[in-house]
């Protein structure tokens, strides 16, 4: 059982590029959402999905584009990655969003970005 | 807004001793509370969840409580080891904007 599988681990990104980062579930979970981590800032929530066809702004969603086309995958898009994006970032998914019910949350190893 | 603290941001301890690792968090209306553990270029690995109508939970020498009124959760590890050494978070979920708040963690080293 793979879980949570994001792709790239390592990427290195230079001022003004575009990349995807992808995540992938097999649990079947409702719930996905993207966090950045930052040295002293803690995990922030970028942007998450409560189902397929459905996605929502976290806390710091300037500069990041997600979509939700089925319940599996969750990929984050940098449009115009800047050195402000350097971070790890990480994918994780919880069974359901019904916010009453709220089951463990499951991560991905993460993906270390780099933009020069 | 909530906000979730955890100190000290570190702690260094010997083997054996038994440890409780300590989590604050400001609005008492949440439904859950999770502990992590992650280990250094890893991910966050869920401990121990803990829903708002439980008190405690518990898994293997890990014990978890909860105490909504005063705000605070507690991680109780027995006899440390080497390889509990890591950061351990916690994270609330209030249920708005599905968001979980997370702490900012404690670093544990155990020392052989």
């Amino acid at each position: 059982n793979a879980g949570v599988t994001q792709t790239p681990k390592f990427q290195v990104l230079k001022t003004g590029q575009s990349m995807t980062l992808q995540c992938a579930q097999d649990m079947n979970h409702e719930y996905m959402s993207w966090y950045r981590q930052d040295p002293g800032m803690g995990l922030r929530l970028i942007h998450y999905s409560v189902g397929a066809g459905i996605t929502d702004q976290g806390e710091v969603p300037n500069g990041y584009n997600v979509s939700r086309s089925t319940t599996e995958d969750f990929p984050l898009r940098l449009l115009l990655a800047a050195p402000s994006q350097t971070s790890v970032y990480f994918c994780a998914s919880s069974r359901d969003a019904s916010g009453t019910n709220t089951g463990e949350l499951f991560f991905g190893e993460g993906s270390r970005l780099t933009v020069l | 807004k909530q906000e979730v603290t955890q100190i000290p941001a570190a702690l260094s301890v010997p083997e054996g001793e038994n440890l409780v690792l300590n989590c604050s968090f400001t609005d008492s209306a949440i439904y859950n509370l999770q502990w992590f553990r992650q280990d250094p270029g890893k991910g966050l690995t869920s401990l121990l969840l803990i829903q708002s109508s439980q008190r405690e939970q518990t898994s293997g020498r890990l014990n978890a409580s909860l105490d909504k009124s005063s705000g605070r959760s507690t991680l109780y590890i027995a006899a440390s080891q080497p390889g509990d050494s890591a950061t351990y978070l916690c994270a609330v979920y209030t249920g708005a904007n599905s968001k979980l708040t997370f702490g900012k963690g404690i670093t544990l080293s155990v020392r052989p």
